[in-house]
């Protein structure tokens, strides 16, 4: 079973700040996903990364797949960032689902 | 599109009730998934199916069933709902030709078990 470890769980920033979220997991993986969760509760896909570097806007998400380590970036926070940042993996085939991290909760400060 | 639909979007249970959560996806998506997400923890699997007709256990599959008569619905039935149980659900579907693809999530169905 892949455990997957997010560090901070809680992060407050002010706005413009350089976020970084990690996650680390115990196994190998095919494929990593950084997933949003809105205060209102809905959950939006951000990347699927199974190597190097995926960028969108001001968000960058890289993985290490040697060190099992994944880390989601934002430059330029925003307010409209404060969300709860959830890193979740798939093992093996991926058709049976996700392992999820505990998430991040980011609060930008204005 | 719709997307992925669940319904209701929150619900009050008492202990030994039975009810079904709807989730309803129109992208044509082979994978569907649900998920419970408890506070302070993350998003656990409960069930999986990876078509019509075909089911399976995912991590805390116990007081669940699910059917996947249609690629478009996969209900989750509680039969004798357990304070336990109380949690927010969400329901997921992916893409067909690639398991491990974007999923695309339902809005959560909040229940209460009292």
């Amino acid at each position: 079973k892949n455990e997957v470890e997010q560090s901070p769980q809680n992060l407050t920033a002010q706005e413009g700040e350089f976020i970084t979220i990690n996650c680390s997991y115990s196994v190998g993986i095919s494929a990593l996903h950084w997933l949003q969760q809105h205060p209102g509760g809905g959950i939006v896909s951000l990347f699927m990364l199974s190597s190097g570097k995926k960028k969108h806007g001001r968000l960058i998400a890289t993985i290490n797949i040697q060190e099992k380590h994944s880390s989601l970036h934002i430059t330029a926070s925003h307010p409209r960032d404060s969300a709860v940042y959830i890193c979740a993996v798939i093992t093996g085939g991926g058709a049976d689902g996700l392992t999820f991290g505990k998430g991040t909760h980011l609060i930008i400060q204005p | 599109n719709a997307g992925v639909t669940q319904t209701p979007k929150f619900r009050i249970l008492k202990i030994g009730q039975s009810m079904t959560l709807q989730c309803t996806q129109d992208m044509n998506h082979n994978y569907m998934y649900w998920y419970r997400q408890d506070p302070g923890m993350g998003l656990k699997l409960i069930y999986y199916s990876v078509g019509a007709g075909i089911t399976d256990k995912g991590e805390v599959p116990n007081g669940y069933n699910v059917s996947r008569s249609t690629t478009e619905d996969f209900p989750l039935r509680l039969e004798l709902a357990a304070p336990s149980q109380t949690s927010v659900y969400f329901c997921a579907s992916s893409y067909p030709t690639r398991a491990g693809e974007t999923q695309y999530f339902g809005p959560g169905t909040r229940l209460l078990v009292l």
